[in-house]
This record gives C-alpha cells, sequence and structure tokens, in this order.
C-alpha cells in the first residue's frame, strides 16, 4: 500500500509565526487531504488537494504530484491553531492512508 | 448543512454489553467507512461499504461488525465489547470510492470500554 510520511512530527512556535508542514508520499494518488485534529478530537478538513495550490485565510497548500509531496502553510499562527495536522491520501478504490500526523504547538 | 453526523459523541460501558455508534450522511455518498483513531497507531480502516449492501472489510475488522440497510446510514456495531476497543472512532463518506471527491468525516466517537 501507499506510504504516507509527514514532517516534523511536532513543533512548537510563537503565536504570529509561520510554518511549513510536508507530507511525502510513495506513489500516485488521486485524492489528497489536509486535516488538523483539534484538541477535542474532531477531523477538521482543511484543504482537498491532489495537485496545484490552494488557499484558504491564513492557510495554503500545494501538492506537487509528479514528486509525490504536499505542503501546507500556516501563516501567523494562532493559539487556535495548535493540534495535529494529518495529511491522508487515497488512490483509485482503496482506503484512505493517513500520515502520522504533526504535531503543532503555538505558545501565546 | 452537508455533515457527517455520528451518535454518541461519548460513551462508557463495561465488557460484553452490545452497543451501536450511529453515523448517518445527508449529501447522498455511495461510499462510507469507520475508522478507529489509537496512539501511535494512527487512524485505521475498520470497514467500508461501497454501496447499499455491499459492506467489507478494512484493516482490522475483528470484534465489530457494520450495516448498510441505507444510503445514509452505516452503523457500527459493537456485539460484545472488549477494553482493547477503547478507541476514538470516526465515521466518514465520499461521493464514491473511485471519485476524484474528498472524504468527509464525522466528529468523532470516543469510546471507553471498561
Amino acid at each position: 500500500g501507499i506510504q504516507v510520511e509527514q514532517s516534523p512530527p511536532d513543533l512548537i512556535l510563537q503565536e504570529g509565526a509561520n510554518s511549513t508542514l510536508r507530507c511525502n508520499f510513495s506513489d500516485s494518488v488521486n485524492n489528497l487531504q489536509w486535516f488538523h485534529q483539534n484538541p477535542w478530537g474532531q477531523l477538521i478538513n482543511l484543504f482537498y488537494i491532489p495537485s496545484g495550490t490552494k488557499q484558504n485565510g491564513r492557510l495554503s497548500a500545494t501538492t506537487v504530484a509528479t514528486e509525490r509531496y504536499s505542503l501546507l502553510y500556516i501563516s501567523s499562527s494562532q493559539t487556535t491553531d495548535s493540534g495535529v495536522y494529518f495529511c491522508a491520501v487515497h488512490f483509485g478504490n482503496e482506503k484512505l492512508t493517513f500520515g502520522t500526523g504533526t504535531r503543532l504547538t503555538i505558545i501565546p | 448543512e452537508a455533515q457527517v453526523t455520528q451518535n454518541p459523541r461519548y460513551l462508557i460501558t463495561v465488557t460484553g454489553k452490545k452497543l451501536t455508534v450511529t453515523c448517518s450522511q445527508n449529501m447522498n455518498h455511495e461510499y462510507m467507512s469507520w475508522y478507529r483513531q489509537d496512539p501511535g497507531l494512527g487512524l485505521r480502516q475498520i470497514y467500508y461499504s461501497m454501496n447499499v449492501e455491499v459492506t467489507d472489510k478494512g484493516d482490522v475488522p475483528e470484534g465489530y461488525k457494520v450495516s448498510r440497510k441505507e444510503k445514509r446510514n452505516f452503523p457500527l456495531i459493537l456485539e460484545s465489547p472488549s477494553p482493547n476497543q477503547t478507541s476514538l472512532y470516526f465515521c466518514a463518506s465520499s461521493l464514491s470510492s473511485y471519485s476524484n471527491q474528498p472524504q468527509h468525516f464525522g466528529d468523532g466517537t470516543r469510546l471507553s470500554i471498561l
């Protein structure tokens, strides 16, 4: 099956800082999603981005499918951005495979 | 509002007492699935359903049952829960398993089996 690796595993930043989270995957995909798991455990859908670049407020994401990676950018971090960020990929009729996540802690 | 609804959100129960976690989606999605999330193990798929009356095992199906009698509902059944099924459970749906469409997740159900 597809392997999904995320880096860094942990990131601690001061409020207002910018961050880049990376997701590498081992094979071609036709679905890539970024999620934020908040402290209450909810998985919040951030982006559906199998290729290209998307922006939503302070967050943006870029997927370079030919090079098998995706990046999530968070600008001007706020404490509410804390949590775990997952990327998940899917190809054909296979299940959605999740990465191991990046735990982001924003310090006031 | 398009959503996947799970109930209950939290449940503490005892070993052996049958329980059902309901999942309902209002997006007319064909594909639905259940995941469990455990520390250090990430999210693992339990069962999935590609359409009504079609279900199949995921990676960790032991101890669980599912049914898909209607398109919108996909309940997860624990016939005889055990402590190793204590976990955070998520239901998800998408247009179809082959589609280039995102999967939508419910808010999660935190189960504690004592």
